[in-house]
């Protein structure tokens, strides 16, 4: 049963338009949410968190806003850049759980086009 | 989907011993494998690139000797924490690299150094 999903394995945006990618949650434990970005071959990089006391986090280019009574978060990025291009993770975690791991969701491919 | 597991999934030890943790990808090859270490609430950070046959490429920051890790085979990679000490308690996760863009991760692993 997966807990954190992210039901669009890809995502295509035309260069300087917005990306919005989506992550559901079905845990209600989750009170800490992450964005990793990957690019092939290499580990995924932190990107940017969101508290569960928040609904909206923002850094540069990049803002993530959490709905929890909709179990829901997404991350936009404005204005897409050619070098967004990546895999990006949503990741949860229950912080007052037993152990620190995080629950990630199976990624979704950005393409910017130029 | 490909599977990763870790071993032990938690593990309390002595200050000075040495601890070994295995990642093994159980149905697919994985040339290369990524050690990863978080800390409460904090993102995950990459300690070392691990490649099949060839040695470890290090994070800057990341001691060499402190951190040993062996992948002798396309399945099973193992990160060895030398002499540890309380310091080192953390949770340490691996993912394993199936094609150029897809990596998975395996459950982590959670030390404890008394």
């Amino acid at each position: 049963d997966q807990q954190v999903k992210q039901n669009s394995p890809s995502l295509s945006v035309q260069e300087g338009r917005i990306s919005i990618l989506n992550c559901d949650y079905t845990n209600s434990m989750f009170d800490y949410f992450l964005w990793y970005k990957k690019y092939p071959a290499e580990g995924p990089t932190f990107l940017i968190s969101i508290s569960s006391i928040k609904d909206k986090n923002e850094d540069g280019r990049f803002t993530v806003f959490l709905n929890k009574s909709a179990k829901h978060l997404s991350l936009h990025i404005v204005p897409s850049q050619p070098g967004d291009s990546a895999v990006y993770f949503c990741a949860a975690l229950d912080s007052g759980g037993g152990a620190d791991g995080l629950t990630f969701g199976k990624g979704t491919h950005l393409i910017i086009q130029p | 989907g490909a599977v990763v597991s870790q071993h032990p999934s938690w593990v309390i030890c002595k200050s000075g011993t040495s601890v070994k943790i295995e990642c093994r990808s159980l149905d697919f090859q994985a040339t290369t494998m990524f050690w990863y270490r978080q800390f409460p609430k904090q993102s995950l950070m990459l300690m070392a690139t691990s490649n099949e046959g060839s040695k470890a490429t290090y994070e800057q920051g990341v001691e060499k000797d402190k951190f040993l890790i062996n992948h002798a085979s396309l399945t099973l990679s193992t990160l060895t924490v030398t002499s540890a000490h309380p310091e080192d308690s953390s949770f340490y996760i691996c993912s394993a690299s199936l094609l150029r863009d897809e990596q998975f991760f395996g459950p982590g692993t959670r030390l404890t150094v008394l």
